[in-house]
């Protein structure tokens, strides 16, 4: 069965700094990844997605994402991040089935000034 | 403005007692799911359906059941047999259609059962 983990639980980080959140997926013919941003206590929101083409994936909110199938991962990056950039962080790729996006277990980052 | 929504944000239930979470969805997506989401437990698919009138079993679907008579709406009831209930419950929806995989989110529920 298809799985992804997420590498780190919580990623604490200084405001301004750089941070990158870990994915990694089992292997598959297709696959098809994506980033999703969950602030308290709310829904999920589409950060940014990978279907095919270019690696280098940019989504919202300056956020970036590189999918690298030798090491099946889709670590997802930003260059500088800000206080409101503190929430929980979901990598999901979609089944074998084609019927449903599978959940890693999240990483909460945490932004402090 | 187009989306799902939920109702309510916050419920509250005695053991025992079955509960019908609402989600409905005006984005005339054929595909409806629903998630359950623990502290730590990332999202896990409790069902979902791809077309009115069939819904599949998820990973953990012992203890809830579902309808789809209407394309835009997919209720999800908590019986007494789940033996854990109290979680924060996400439906989501897709459009169903070749090529597409992004789902879109409703805002939850918080279901507290004492």
């Amino acid at each position: 069965a298809q799985s992804v983990t997420q590498l780190d639980s919580q990623v604490p980080v200084f405001e301004e700094a750089p941070v990158e959140l870990r994915c990694n997926y089992s292997s598959s013919v297709s696959v098809y990844l994506f980033w999703y941003v969950q602030y308290p206590n709310q829904g999920l929101q589409l950060l940014l997605k990978y279907l095919s083409g270019s690696t280098l994936v940019k989504g919202i909110n300056g956020f970036e994402a590189e999918f690298n199938k030798s090491q099946t991962s889709f670590h997802l990056r930003k260059p500088s991040v800000h206080i409101s950039d503190t929430a929980e962080y979901f990598c999901a790729v979609f089944n074998q089935a084609g019927t449903a996006l599978i959940f890693g277990k999240g990483t909460t980052l945490s932004v402090s000034s | 403005d187009g989306g799902i929504t939920q109702s309510p944000k916050y419920l509250f239930r005695k053991e025992g007692q079955n509960v019908t979470l609402s989600c409905e969805q005006n984005l005339n997506h054929d595909a409806m799911y629903w998630y359950r989401q623990d502290p730590g437990q990332g999202l896990r698919l409790i069902y979902y359906s791809q077309i009115v009138n069939d819904f599949q079993k998820g990973d953990i679907a012992e203890g809830y059941s579902v309808s789809r008579e209407k394309k835009e709406s997919f209720p999800l009831t908590v019986t007494s047999a789940q033996k854990n209930p109290t979680a924060f419950y996400l439906c989501a929806s897709r459009a169903g259609g070749s090529g597409t995989y992004e789902q879109y989110f409703g805002p939850g529920t918080r279901l507290t059962v004492t």
